[in-house]
């Protein structure tokens, strides 16, 4: 059972571009979670989704960011014009619907703004 | 979300058992205790979760106090591949993990 699949693993974006983040939660988990750890700083929670809604999106910055989870395909995360600021690794994690407890998480993308 | 309180850094010899503590004084009756862990440069791993008793599972063994105020991670023979960082958490179900600082586990060969 393949665990949890982000790509890319490493994105490099000028100020002002668009990033697109995708997760592909663990088979059979219709929970997902987006996480980012900023340099020497610890993990902060952004959004829990599951298919096709928004259950707690309390962590995400108002502007700018967005994520979704559609029926079919992967999670996404989208950061439009982005900033040295946004440079990140951001992590997602799935979940069973009765297991919530146990977040499986993935390898993470780097984002680099420059 | 109720807080917790780890030491900052601990350092154990390989092989040995390692004992990480958390006190969560403020704890309600529906809040359970996680601890995940972060080996450099992956993502979080899950390790156990209780909410009254004792938990054991084949990674590590979750030792929850009388009153709940506390609770010890042990590591029953620590491998090098054990060095992480070690995060205690308190949640109420599904919802969102708020990861503290958490304790730098280093393992001496």
């Amino acid at each position: 059972n393949a665990g949890v699949m982000q790509n890319p693993r490493h994105l490099v974006r000028r100020r002002g571009q668009e990033a697109r983040l995708r997760c592909s939660p663990m088979k059979g988990h219709s929970h997902v979670y987006w996480y980012r750890q900023l340099p020497e700083e610890g993990l902060k929670f952004m959004v829990y989704l599951q298919k096709e809604n928004i259950i707690d999106e309390s962590g995400m910055p108002k502007e700018r960011f967005s994520a979704e989870f559609p029926k079919e395909g992967p999670s996404i995360l989208r950061i439009q014009q982005v900033v040295r600021g946004d440079s990140a690794a951001y992590f997602c994690a799935s979940s069973l619907p009765d297991r919530a407890h146990e977040q499986y998480f993935g390898p993470g993308t780097r984002l680099t703004v420059t | 979300d109720a807080k917790t309180t780890q030491p900052n850094s601990m350092e154990s010899n390989e092989e040995e058992p390692v004992h990480l503590p958390c006190n969560h004084s403020t704890i309600s009756g529906t809040d359970y205790i996680h601890w995940y862990r972060q080996l450099p440069s992956q993502g979080p791993e899950y390790v156990i979760h209780g909410l009254t008793s004792n938990v054991n599972n084949r990674m590590a063994s979750l030792a929850i106090a009388e009153d709940r105020k506390s609770s010890t991670l042990i590591l029953h023979r620590a491998t090098l591949r054990d060095a992480a960082v070690y995060y205690c958490i308190l949640t109420q179900g599904a919802q969102k993990l708020v990861f503290g600082q958490g304790t730098r586990l280093t393992i001496n060969p």
